[in-house]
């Protein structure tokens, strides 16, 4: 009983270079998210997905894309990193069975990532 | 930006007593939450209150809602060192959830 699993768990990257983090989820939810976490501050939604196929922006979708052709999974990419998107990134998943936003979302443990 | 603020951003007590933590937001909502997040961990759901309620209890925790304020508060009754984490608003709004800047408790023994 995963829940939700976030890969890989650390990266250090240089400026430039491109990445791909995983997120998979075993609950079977509708709804996927990305959030960037900075010191201080709270969570920033990236991208969400409200199904498989389906993608959309949150507040700060730029240098990022992302994915989801498989329901249990949402991709984050980077195309070309930068020193700014140092952050601590979070995805999270949630059952779209009734809307208003009622479930509460089920986080992975993170992925700290390091731009140099 | 549609974040949530809270105060206060540091909250340090001592066990059984009571730690209170506001939530303020600028925007209508569906639905308020509050997660707890531990060092180094994702955020892990505690309470959900709807926009027509102004009350919501669950264990230890006490969640008000006051939305003509727009503003939340939680509240941890006999507090323990466990509690100690970072404890996160978060409000629904088409769709999309946003965080509160988060009220870090330290909890000491």
């Amino acid at each position: 009983n995963a829940g939700v699993t976030q890969t890989p768990k650390f990266r250090v990257l240089k400026t430039g270079q491109s990445m791909t983090l995983l997120c998979a989820q075993d609950m079977n939810h509708e709804y996927m998210y990305w959030y960037r976490q900075d010191p201080g501050m709270g969570l920033r939604l990236i991208h969400y997905s409200v199904g498989e196929g389906t993608t959309a922006k949150g507040e700060v979708p730029d240098g990022y894309n992302v994915s989801r052709l498989k329901k249990q999974n949402f991709l984050l990419g980077l195309e070309s990193a930068a020193p700014s998107q140092t952050s601590v990134y979070f995805c999270a998943s949630r059952p779209g069975a009734t809307g208003g936003g009622l479930q509460p979302q089920h986080f992975g443990d993170g992925t700290r990532l390091s731009i140099l | 930006s549609q974040q949530g603020e809270e105060d206060p951003q540091a909250l340090s007590i001592q066990e059984g007593e009571n730690a209170t933590m506001n939530c303020s937001y600028k925007t209508s909502i569906n639905n308020l939450q509050w997660y707890r997040q531990n060092s180094g961990r994702g955020l892990v759901h505690l309470i959900l209150i709807r926009s027509n309620e102004r009350e919501k209890h669950s264990g230890r925790l006490r969640v008000t809602l006051d939305t003509s304020k727009k503003s939340s508060s939680l509240l941890i009754t006999a507090s323990r060192a466990a509690d100690t984490a970072s404890y996160f608003c978060a409000f629904y709004n088409f769709n999309k959830f946003y965080f509160g800047s988060g009220t870090k408790l330290n909890v000491k023994p």
